[in-house]
């Protein structure tokens, strides 16, 4: 099992739908958990961090928490075109303090 | 301020050529780590280095090394390389070393190309 697991997508939502990501991590006792967005060709660049459970709210993005089901999820409203990237969860290790672990990303698009 | 920076952006080198890769983190850090991501994946944990010293190493072979300078910048080092070495390098800074709780802000990356 991956430490962290993504659907490599592609998903594909049409402009204005809600975009739904989601990522599962294998180690209990995380704490940290992070979404970063990549355009192609680009580094990633974090957009959303959270720690407890429930549901974290940034402008059109919501990132959702749930420890015990060991799932994190990142929820786009009023996709537009330019969301079309991939989005990345990350989660650090906890063997390892300095290092954070990647899932494979998804790639949303989004068409107008 | 600057972010981190890394430089070059491109590279293009040939099979069993060396590399050298660099990063300048943001002022007042002093821990830098480096990743690797390979197309079609998450990034790939390789180095981290805090007040010059190494505080952790991903699964790389030999092959990749890092040092880190008196003013915190950092170069990765890849010898003989290989096909498989081409992706975009990533570098990262933080305070302190162990930081990755609170997420990392990453340089625009090396792009480097394996012929």
């Amino acid at each position: 099992q991956k430490e962290v697991e993504q659907n490599s997508g592609p998903l594909s939502v049409p402009e204005g739908a809600i975009a739904s990501l989601n990522c599962t991590y294998s180690d209990r006792v995380s704490q940290s958990f992070f979404w970063y967005r990549q355009y192609s060709g680009k580094s990633p660049e974090l957009i959303m961090s959270i720690y407890s459970n429930g549901d974290k709210e940034d402008g059109r993005f919501t990132a959702q928490l749930n420890k015990a089901s060991q799932y994190v999820s990142l929820l786009i409203r009023d996709s537009q075109p330019s969301d079309s990237a991939t989005y990345l969860c990350a989660v650090p290790s906890a063997s390892n303090t300095g290092k954070l672990i990647f899932g494979q990303g998804t790639t949303l698009q989004v068409k107008p | 301020d600057a972010g981190v920076t890394q430089s070059p952006t491109h590279l293009i080198k040939t099979r069993g050529q060396h590399v050298t890769l660099r990063c300048s983190p943001i002022s007042g850090h002093k821990s830098v780590s480096w990743y690797q991501q390979v197309l079609g994946q998450g990034p790939q944990f390789i180095f981290q280095y805090y007040e010059k010293e190494e505080r952790g190493r991903g699964n790389f072979p030999d092959r990749f090394s890092a040092r880190q300078f008196p003013n915190y910048s950092s170069e990765l080092n890849v010898n003989a390389l290989l096909l498989g070495d081409s992706a975009l390098y990533l570098c990262a800074s933080s305070l302190t070393a162990g930081q990755a709780n609170y997420g990392y802000t990453f340089g625009s990356g090396t792009r480097l190309t394996v012929v």
